[in-house]
């Protein structure tokens, strides 16, 4: 399995990108990666998914270089709603499927 | 679709007392997955059944803890008996399998408190 490591917590102030970064080495090829958003009291939501290069939809983007060991989600021009926990999670396409959620990035939007 | 359903939303028990937790998946996905919460070890995967069969059942802490699925829209959790240390939220969530995707819907939480 892919372990996965990311900051525990950022902070930033509404209108800024912010870009969290998830280092995961031992990727394997059937791998990919998946990013949740949690909000307090809430369950995790899925928010973009990818396996290499970039991705981007309506919440974020997600950088992934050519050698896969790292991944960095974007977003652009936080507000305060997008506090959350925000987790990164490398999963098989195959074989045994064994999501690890760990335990995130508490990001803090300030005013 | 109504989402994933958990109940009781809340749980307040006393130490020794069964507790059995309840989760409905989202009609037609064939994964689903029960997952504990708490401050100190943050999102853990107790267990995961595909198409009602448990896969994976590594992250159960002790024998206290059981899980079934007796069909495809109902599963349960069960804590006999339960402990103070077992006060956390439990979640479950729900996925349907596809190659390269991976969107698991969650459910509310059950936050359980034991005394």
């Amino acid at each position: 399995l892919a372990k996965t490591t990311q900051p525990i917590s950022m902070d930033s102030y509404e209108g800024q990108e912010v870009n969290i970064t998830c280092s995961h080495n031992n990727i394997a090829t059937n791998d990919y990666i998946t990013w949740y958003q949690q909000f307090p009291s809430q369950g995790p939501r899925f928010i973009i998914q990818g396996y290499k290069t970039k991705v981007t939809n309506e919440v974020a983007s997600l950088f992934i270089p050519a050698d896969r060991k790292s991944s960095t989600l974007s977003l652009p021009r936080v507000s305060l709603s997008d506090t959350a926990v925000y987790y990164c999670l490398v999963v098989s396409s195959g074989g045994s499927y064994i999501p690890t959620f760990g335990r995130g990035t508490s990001l803090i939007v300030h005013p | 679709d109504a989402g994933v359903i958990q109940s009781p939303r809340h749980e307040v028990t006393e130490m020794g007392q069964e507790v059995t937790l309840r989760c409905k998946p989202i009609s037609g996905h064939d994964y689903l997955f029960w997952y504990r919460q708490t401050m100190m070890r943050g999102l853990e995967l107790l267990i995961y059944f595909n198409n009602n069969v448990p896969i994976d059942d590594s992250g159960m802490p002790e024998d206290r803890f059981s899980a079934k699925m007796p069909n495809a829209s109902f599963s349960t959790l069960k804590i006999q008996p339960s402990e103070p240390r077992d006060s956390a939220v439990y979640f479950c969530a729900s996925r349907l399998a596809g190659r390269f995707t991976d969107t698991q819907y969650f459910g509310p939480g059950t936050r359980l408190t034991v005394l």
